[in-house]
């Protein structure tokens, strides 16, 4: 069973736009939901991350939105560049457990000039 | 931040030996250390934890006799990948996390590209 959902698979946008990643979950017990970035040929390096008691986290042109009571989180690229063009994974853990992070089945970013 | 080194970055070997892969934290203790599988194009699938001192929990379908891994210390894991086919051809990557400074991430490397001839 996919304990993370995400959507879409693949996204292409025009350089400028906004490109936005949507995830979701269904265990409540999650207590910290990371987003990370992944070149070709590369680890995932973290990009931003946010816990439940916040509905936002910003950092630069990456936002986190969160709806705890929708079970949701999406991550948000502002002014999106080609050089943001990779895969993102979304992913949820029990942070103070020390268990295993689900990940969603990330995404294929393209920006274009 | 926390940096995660993975060796070698890309291995190249004949059907049936086998190939250690190491992972170590460089700047931080790692009680728990993870192994992922990733397929081109998909997500990262955890093959197994490896907990220092202790024998690796492995995830339902993952041969552990095929898949060695040993944490002999805080800042090494290793999988050996044993008697190796091509059909275990794949990107390996590990993580660990940092629990004396306990930030909740999960730390990556650069990730291992095995090629079985």
């Amino acid at each position: 069973q996919q304990q993370v959902k995400q959507s879409p698979q693949s996204l292409i946008v025009q350089k400028g736009g906004i490109s936005i990643i949507n995830c979701a979950y269904e265990n409540t017990a999650f207590d910290y939901f990371p987003w990370y970035q992944q070149f070709p040929g590369k680890g995932p390096a973290l990009l931003i991350a946010i816990r439940p008691d916040v509905s936002e986290k910003k950092e630069g042109r990456f936002t986190i939105s969160f709806n705890k009571s929708a079970k949701q989180f999406s991550l948000h690229i502002m002014d999106s560049q080609p050089g943001d063009s990779a895969t993102y994974f979304c992913a949820a853990s029990m942070e103070n457990t020390g268990n295993q992070f689900y990940f969603g089945t990330g995404t294929s970013l393209t920006v274009i000039p | 931040g926390a940096v995660v080194s993975q060796h070698p970055s890309r291995v190249i070997c004949k059907s049936g030996t086998s190939v250690k892969i190491e992972c170590r934290s460089l700047d931080f203790q790692a009680t728990t250390m993870f192994w992922y599988r990733q397929f081109p194009k998909q997500s990262l699938m955890l093959m197994a934890t490896s907990n220092e001192g202790s024998k690796a929990t492995y995830e339902q379908g993952v041969e552990k006799d095929k898949f060695l891994i040993n944490h002999a210390s805080l800042t090494l894991s290793t999988l050996t990948v044993t008697s190796a086919h091509p059909e275990d051809s794949s990107f390996y990557i590990c993580s660990a996390r940092d629990r004396v400074r306990n930030t909740g991430e999960l730390f990556f490397g650069e990730g291992s590209r095995l090629t079985v001839l």
